[in-house]
């Protein structure tokens, strides 16, 4: 069944930590996306890809990076987590325009402490 | 500017009954309007989409309607169950662009209660 994986669901961390959370897909969808979400706030794009090798920076500034080598896994990296980047943190994919609509993550709960 | 706004920022409603969640947008150029439903926990999934042209549109007890002159948008829940609270996300996306973007309302957060 095509889906959209993210990992880890929930992550506590120290400041300082390198981490990287992972969004693979199985729909074979060329445009991925990761939004940040903060508790009744608006989703805000950080990052997207349009495909493999193509990655761009969203509307809200991120100290976040992404890579995209193959279709299925837009991961992304924080070099060294703040408390500030504790959040939720949502990947999406998208097959042609926005009127076909995009697909939703689980999302990962990130905590740094 | 381009906005989302969603009234009201929470709702709670006795199982069984009705409600109607709003959403007003200046977003412009206009391409299409999402509601989606954000379980705790869980990403937004698309309960319907609404085009220019269209003023309503029904997903099961879920009914959206369109108002493009005045943007707005409402989406009317009939006979709500336990498993409706959530949070209700309204999405407007552009055409100003080749590929437009998207621009999100904070959401609704319905509780219904036994």
């Amino acid at each position: 069944e095509a889906d959209i994986y993210q990992t880890p669901r929930y992550l506590v961390i120290g400041t300082g930590k390198k981490i990287t959370l992972e969004c693979s897909q199985t729909m074979g969808h060329d445009k991925m996306y990761w939004y940040q979400q903060d508790p009744g706030m608006e989703l805000h794009l950080i990052h997207y890809s349009y495909g493999v090798n193509s990655t761009e920076k969203g509307d809200l500034s991120s100290e976040s990076t992404v890579s995209r080598i193959r279709t299925e896994h837009f991961p992304l990296t924080l070099e060294s987590a703040r408390p500030s980047h504790t959040s939720q943190y949502l990947c999406a994919t998208q097959v042609g325009s926005f009127s076909r609509g995009q697909f939703f993550g689980p999302g990962t709960r990130l905590t740094v402490l | 500017k381009n906005q989302v706004e969603q009234s009201p920022q929470s709702l709670i409603i006795l199982e069984g009954k009705n409600c109607t969640l709003q959403c007003n947008y200046t977003v412009s150029p206009f391409s299409n309007l999402r509601w989606y439903k954000q379980d705790t926990g869980r990403g937004p999934v698309s309960l319907t989409i609404m085009t220019f042209s269209e003023n309503t549109k029904s997903n099961g007890r879920y009914t959206a309607t369109l108002d493009a002159d005045t943007k707005q948008s409402s989406l009317h829940i009939t006979a709500s169950q336990l498993s409706d609270s959530a949070s209700y996300i309204c999405v407007v996306s552009d055409r100003g662009s080749t590929l437009g973007r998207l621009y999100f309302g904070r959401g609704t957060q319905l509780t219904v209660w036994p």
